[in-house]
């Protein structure tokens, strides 16, 4: 099983800051690594598929790079509606795997 | 508009049996691979089980091998989750979630999510 560790735990940042959140993946998943974006009480919304390609809707703001072991999520100027739980998700094996989670918070 | 909506959770004894399903609309349910993953109380999301286009192949996740069974109707356009031999462990919502197709193919990402459907195992 590819276990993906996301850091850090949690973010606080101001408005209009840049956000960098990291997925590390114990084994080479090449390019094959999701982000998800999950408030409060809602379902889970897609961000970036295949690790740099933005979901349809998705604001300019978020975006994906990375290959192999190592992954990053920009968020390149945090507004407040940001605040959320963030997972990455690899599909390169089965099981897929979901990373434990950031969470970004605004201040 | 895609929509999917989960039913049929609830609270069981351990050793207990329920069926979830997801009504699909929106999209052409055949052409596109569906997953069940499952949120415990205070924990990070967990992937369950998927099934492919067309029904396939199906896959799960190695603590519900052998307890949970995915399958679907393609006329009925719905999903289910058999889930037999209940553990406190599988207390969770549980999201039905739709796959996107991708160059070559389904692309196990999930692109839509329904709200969920708890599923409480305890005596």
């Amino acid at each position: 099983e590819i276990v993906l560790t996301q850091s850090p735990a949690t973010l606080s940042l101001s408005p209009g800051e840049r956000a960098t959140l990291s997925c590390r993946a114990s084994q080479s998943v090449t390019r094959y690594l999701a982000w998800y974006q999950r408030k409060p009480g809602r379902a889970p919304r897609l961000l970036i598929y295949d690790a740099s390609n933005r979901a349809t809707g998705i604001p300019a703001r978020f975006s994906g790079s990375g290959s192999g072991t190592d992954f990053t999520l920009t968020i390149s100027s945090l507004e407040a509606e940001d605040s959320a739980v963030y997972y990455c998700q690899q599909r390169s094996n089965w099981p897929l795997t979901f990373g434990g989670g950031t969470k970004v918070e605004i201040k | 508009e895609v929509q999917v909506l989960e039913s049929g959770g609830g609270l069981v004894q351990p050793g207990g049996s329920l069926r979830l399903s997801c009504a699909a609309s929106g999209f052409t349910f055949r052409d596109y691979a569906m997953s069940w993953v499952r949120q415990a109380p205070g924990k990070g999301l967990e992937w369950v089980s998927t099934i492919s286009e067309n029904g396939d192949s199906a896959y799960s996740a190695d603590s519900v091998k052998g307890r949970f069974s995915i399958s679907s109707d393609n006329s009925k356009t719905t999903l289910y989750l058999q889930m037999n031999s209940l553990r406190t462990e599988d207390t969770a919502v549980y999201y039905c979630a739709k796959s996107p197709l991708c160059s070559g193919g389904s692309c196990y990402v999930f692109d839509s999510w329904g709200q969920g459907t708890l599923v409480t195992v305890s005596s």
